[in-house]
C-alpha cells in the first residue's frame, strides 16, 4: 500500500512565524503535490514537484514556497504565516501520469 | 484553475438506500478518479477509471467513465452509516508534463441509521 505521511496533524502558529509542513512518501513516486482545502473552495493546488529539486507553481502559490531535496520528501514553507493561511493542507504523491495518493492532512491554525 | 461540476452538493439518505452522484466537465479527461474523505482525514482513493465507457466496481461502489470522456458517475448501493463523508471526483489528463488533477467540489453524504 502507498503510504503518504505528514509531519503534523494539527498545528497552531502565530502571524509572522515561519512554518514548515513536511510530507514523506514511501513508494518512490516521482511526483509530489501540496494542496490546501477550504470549505466551499474545494482542493486547490499550491505547488507540485515532478523530480528532486524541481518544482512548479500550482493555482495558488502566493505566500508559499517548497523544497524537494530528496525524492521521498516534499516540504511546504510559509515564509511569514498569515491568518488567511489557516486551512487544511494535504500532501499527495503519484508516479508519472498516475493516480494521486493523499496523506492524512495537517490542519493549520494561524492566530 | 478549472473545476469540475459535481452534483449533488449534499445528500441526506436513510441507511439501505442507493446513492448516485456525478461529475461533468467541459473538457475531456483521460482518467477519472473518485475519492472519499472522512472528517479530519485526507482523501482516500475509491475507484480509478482509465477508459471511456469503463464500468468498475469496488464492493458496493460502482463508477463509470462517460463515453464522451467529459463525465463520470459514482453509485453506492445499500448505504451504511460508515459511508458518511465527502466524495470527490477528479479528472486527469496524462500527457506531457501535466500531472495535475482537476477536482470537483465534493458531495457531502450523510446516512441516517
Amino acid at each position: 500500500d502507498v503510504k503518504v505521511t505528514q509531519s503534523s496533524r494539527y498545528l497552531v502558529k502565530r502571524t509572522g512565524e515561519k512554518v514548515f509542513l513536511e510530507c514523506v512518501q514511501d513508494m518512490d513516486h516521482e511526483n509530489m503535490f501540496w494542496y490546501r482545502q477550504d470549505p466551499g473552495l474545494g482542493l486547490r493546488l499550491i505547488y507540485f514537484s515532478y523530480d528532486v529539486k524541481m518544482k512548479e507553481k500550482g493555482d495558488i502559490p502566493e505566500g508559499y514556497s517548497v523544497s524537494r531535496e530528496k525524492k521521498e520528501r516534499f516540504s511546504l514553507i510559509l515564509e511569514s504565516a498569515s491568518t488567511n493561511q489557516t486551512s487544511m493542507y494535504l500532501c499527495a504523491s503519484s508516479t508519472y501520469q498516475e493516480t494521486q495518493y493523499f496523506g492524512p492532512g495537517t490542519r493549520l491554525l494561524v492566530l | 484553475g478549472q473545476q469540475l461540476n459535481q452534483s449533488p452538493q449534499s445528500m441526506f439518505i436513510q441507511e439501505g438506500e442507493d446513492v448516485s452522484m456525478n461529475c461533468t466537465s467541459s473538457s475531456i479527461f483521460n482518467t477519472w478518479l473518485w475519492y472519499k474523505q472522512e472528517p479530519g482525514e485526507g482523501p482516500v482513493l475509491l475507484i480509478a477509471l482509465y477508459k471511456a465507457g469503463e464500468l468498475t466496481s469496488n464492493g458496493r461502489l460502482t463508477a463509470q467513465f462517460g463515453i464522451t470522456r467529459k463525465d463520470s458517475f459514482l453509485n453506492i448501493s445499500a448505504s451504511i452509516p460508515s459511508d458518511v463523508g465527502i466524495y470527490f471526483c477528479a479528472g486527469l489528463n496524462s500527457g506531457g508534463s501535466n500531472y495535475k488533477l482537476t477536482f470537483g467540489k465534493g458531495t457531502l453524504l450523510t446516512v441516517n441509521p
